[in-house]
């Protein structure tokens, strides 16, 4: 059993719309959150983190924690055609000094 | 300031030979993770230092993987007797120290592809 569930998509939206990418894990101690972007042929860069239950939003992008589910989102707003993607979601390990990274839910905004 | 910087970017072996990745963190992170990407899979744990030492070795992969860390800085994984399965992209990645908050911040990876 994987330690961080995504859904592999493609998820496809059309431009303007809102993308929601979910994840679950498995690891109940794990303490904090981080989304990643991931383009093609591209190294990840972070979106966002979270580590309080609720909701964290910055700009177009809002990721929600709910750690009694287990499950983990992030919200894009306004989705662009730029925003088009591999997104990564990872948890921290509890105990260990490493993120877990799910295998990435590949987003598509047409135009 | 500089991000992480890796070297090289791409690295095209021959089987059984060893190859050495190289990884220059952001200046002043204590923390330096190695992960390995292989063809559309997620990115999968291998090395952890703070500082000079490495706490956590699990995710080597076998005993061909090693890795080391001097003066706090710059990285090297070096993998002996290249097989074929260790095709993948290397992403290096930093943080300011190994705490839960601190955001692992990655480089551009090195491409390895062994024939």
């Amino acid at each position: 059993q994987k330690e961080v569930e995504q859904n592999s998509g493609p998820l496809s939206v059309p431009e303007g719309a809102i993308a929601s990418l979910n994840c679950t894990y498995s690891d109940r101690g794990s303490q904090s959150f981080f989304w990643y972007r991931q383009y093609s042929g591209k190294s990840p860069e972070l979106i966002m983190f979270i580590y309080s239950n609720g909701d964290k939003e910055d700009g177009r992008f809002t990721a929600q924690l709910n750690k009694a589910s287990q499950y983990v989102s992030l919200l894009i707003r306004d989705s662009q055609p730029s925003d088009s993607a591999t997104y990564l979601c990872a948890a921290h390990s509890t105990g260990f000094q490493k993120l877990v990274f799910g295998t990435g839910t590949r987003l598509l905004v047409s135009p | 300031g500089a991000g992480v910087s890796q070297s090289p970017s791409n690295k095209v072996t021959e089987k059984g030979k060893d190859v050495e990745l190289r990884c220059d963190p952001i200046s002043g992170h204590t923390a330096l993770y190695w992960y390995r990407q292989s063809l559309g899979q997620g990115l999968e744990f291998l090395i952890y230092f703070q500082g000079n030492s490495a706490p956590d070795k699990s995710g080597l992969p076998s005993d061909r993987f090693s890795a080391e860390r001097t003066g706090g800085s710059v990285s090297t994984l070096t993998i002996q007797r290249t097989q074929q399965e260790d095709s993948a992209v290397y992403l290096c990645a930093s943080s300011p120290s190994s705490g839960s908050l601190d955001t692992q911040y990655f480089g551009p990876g090195t491409r390895l592809t062994v024939l």
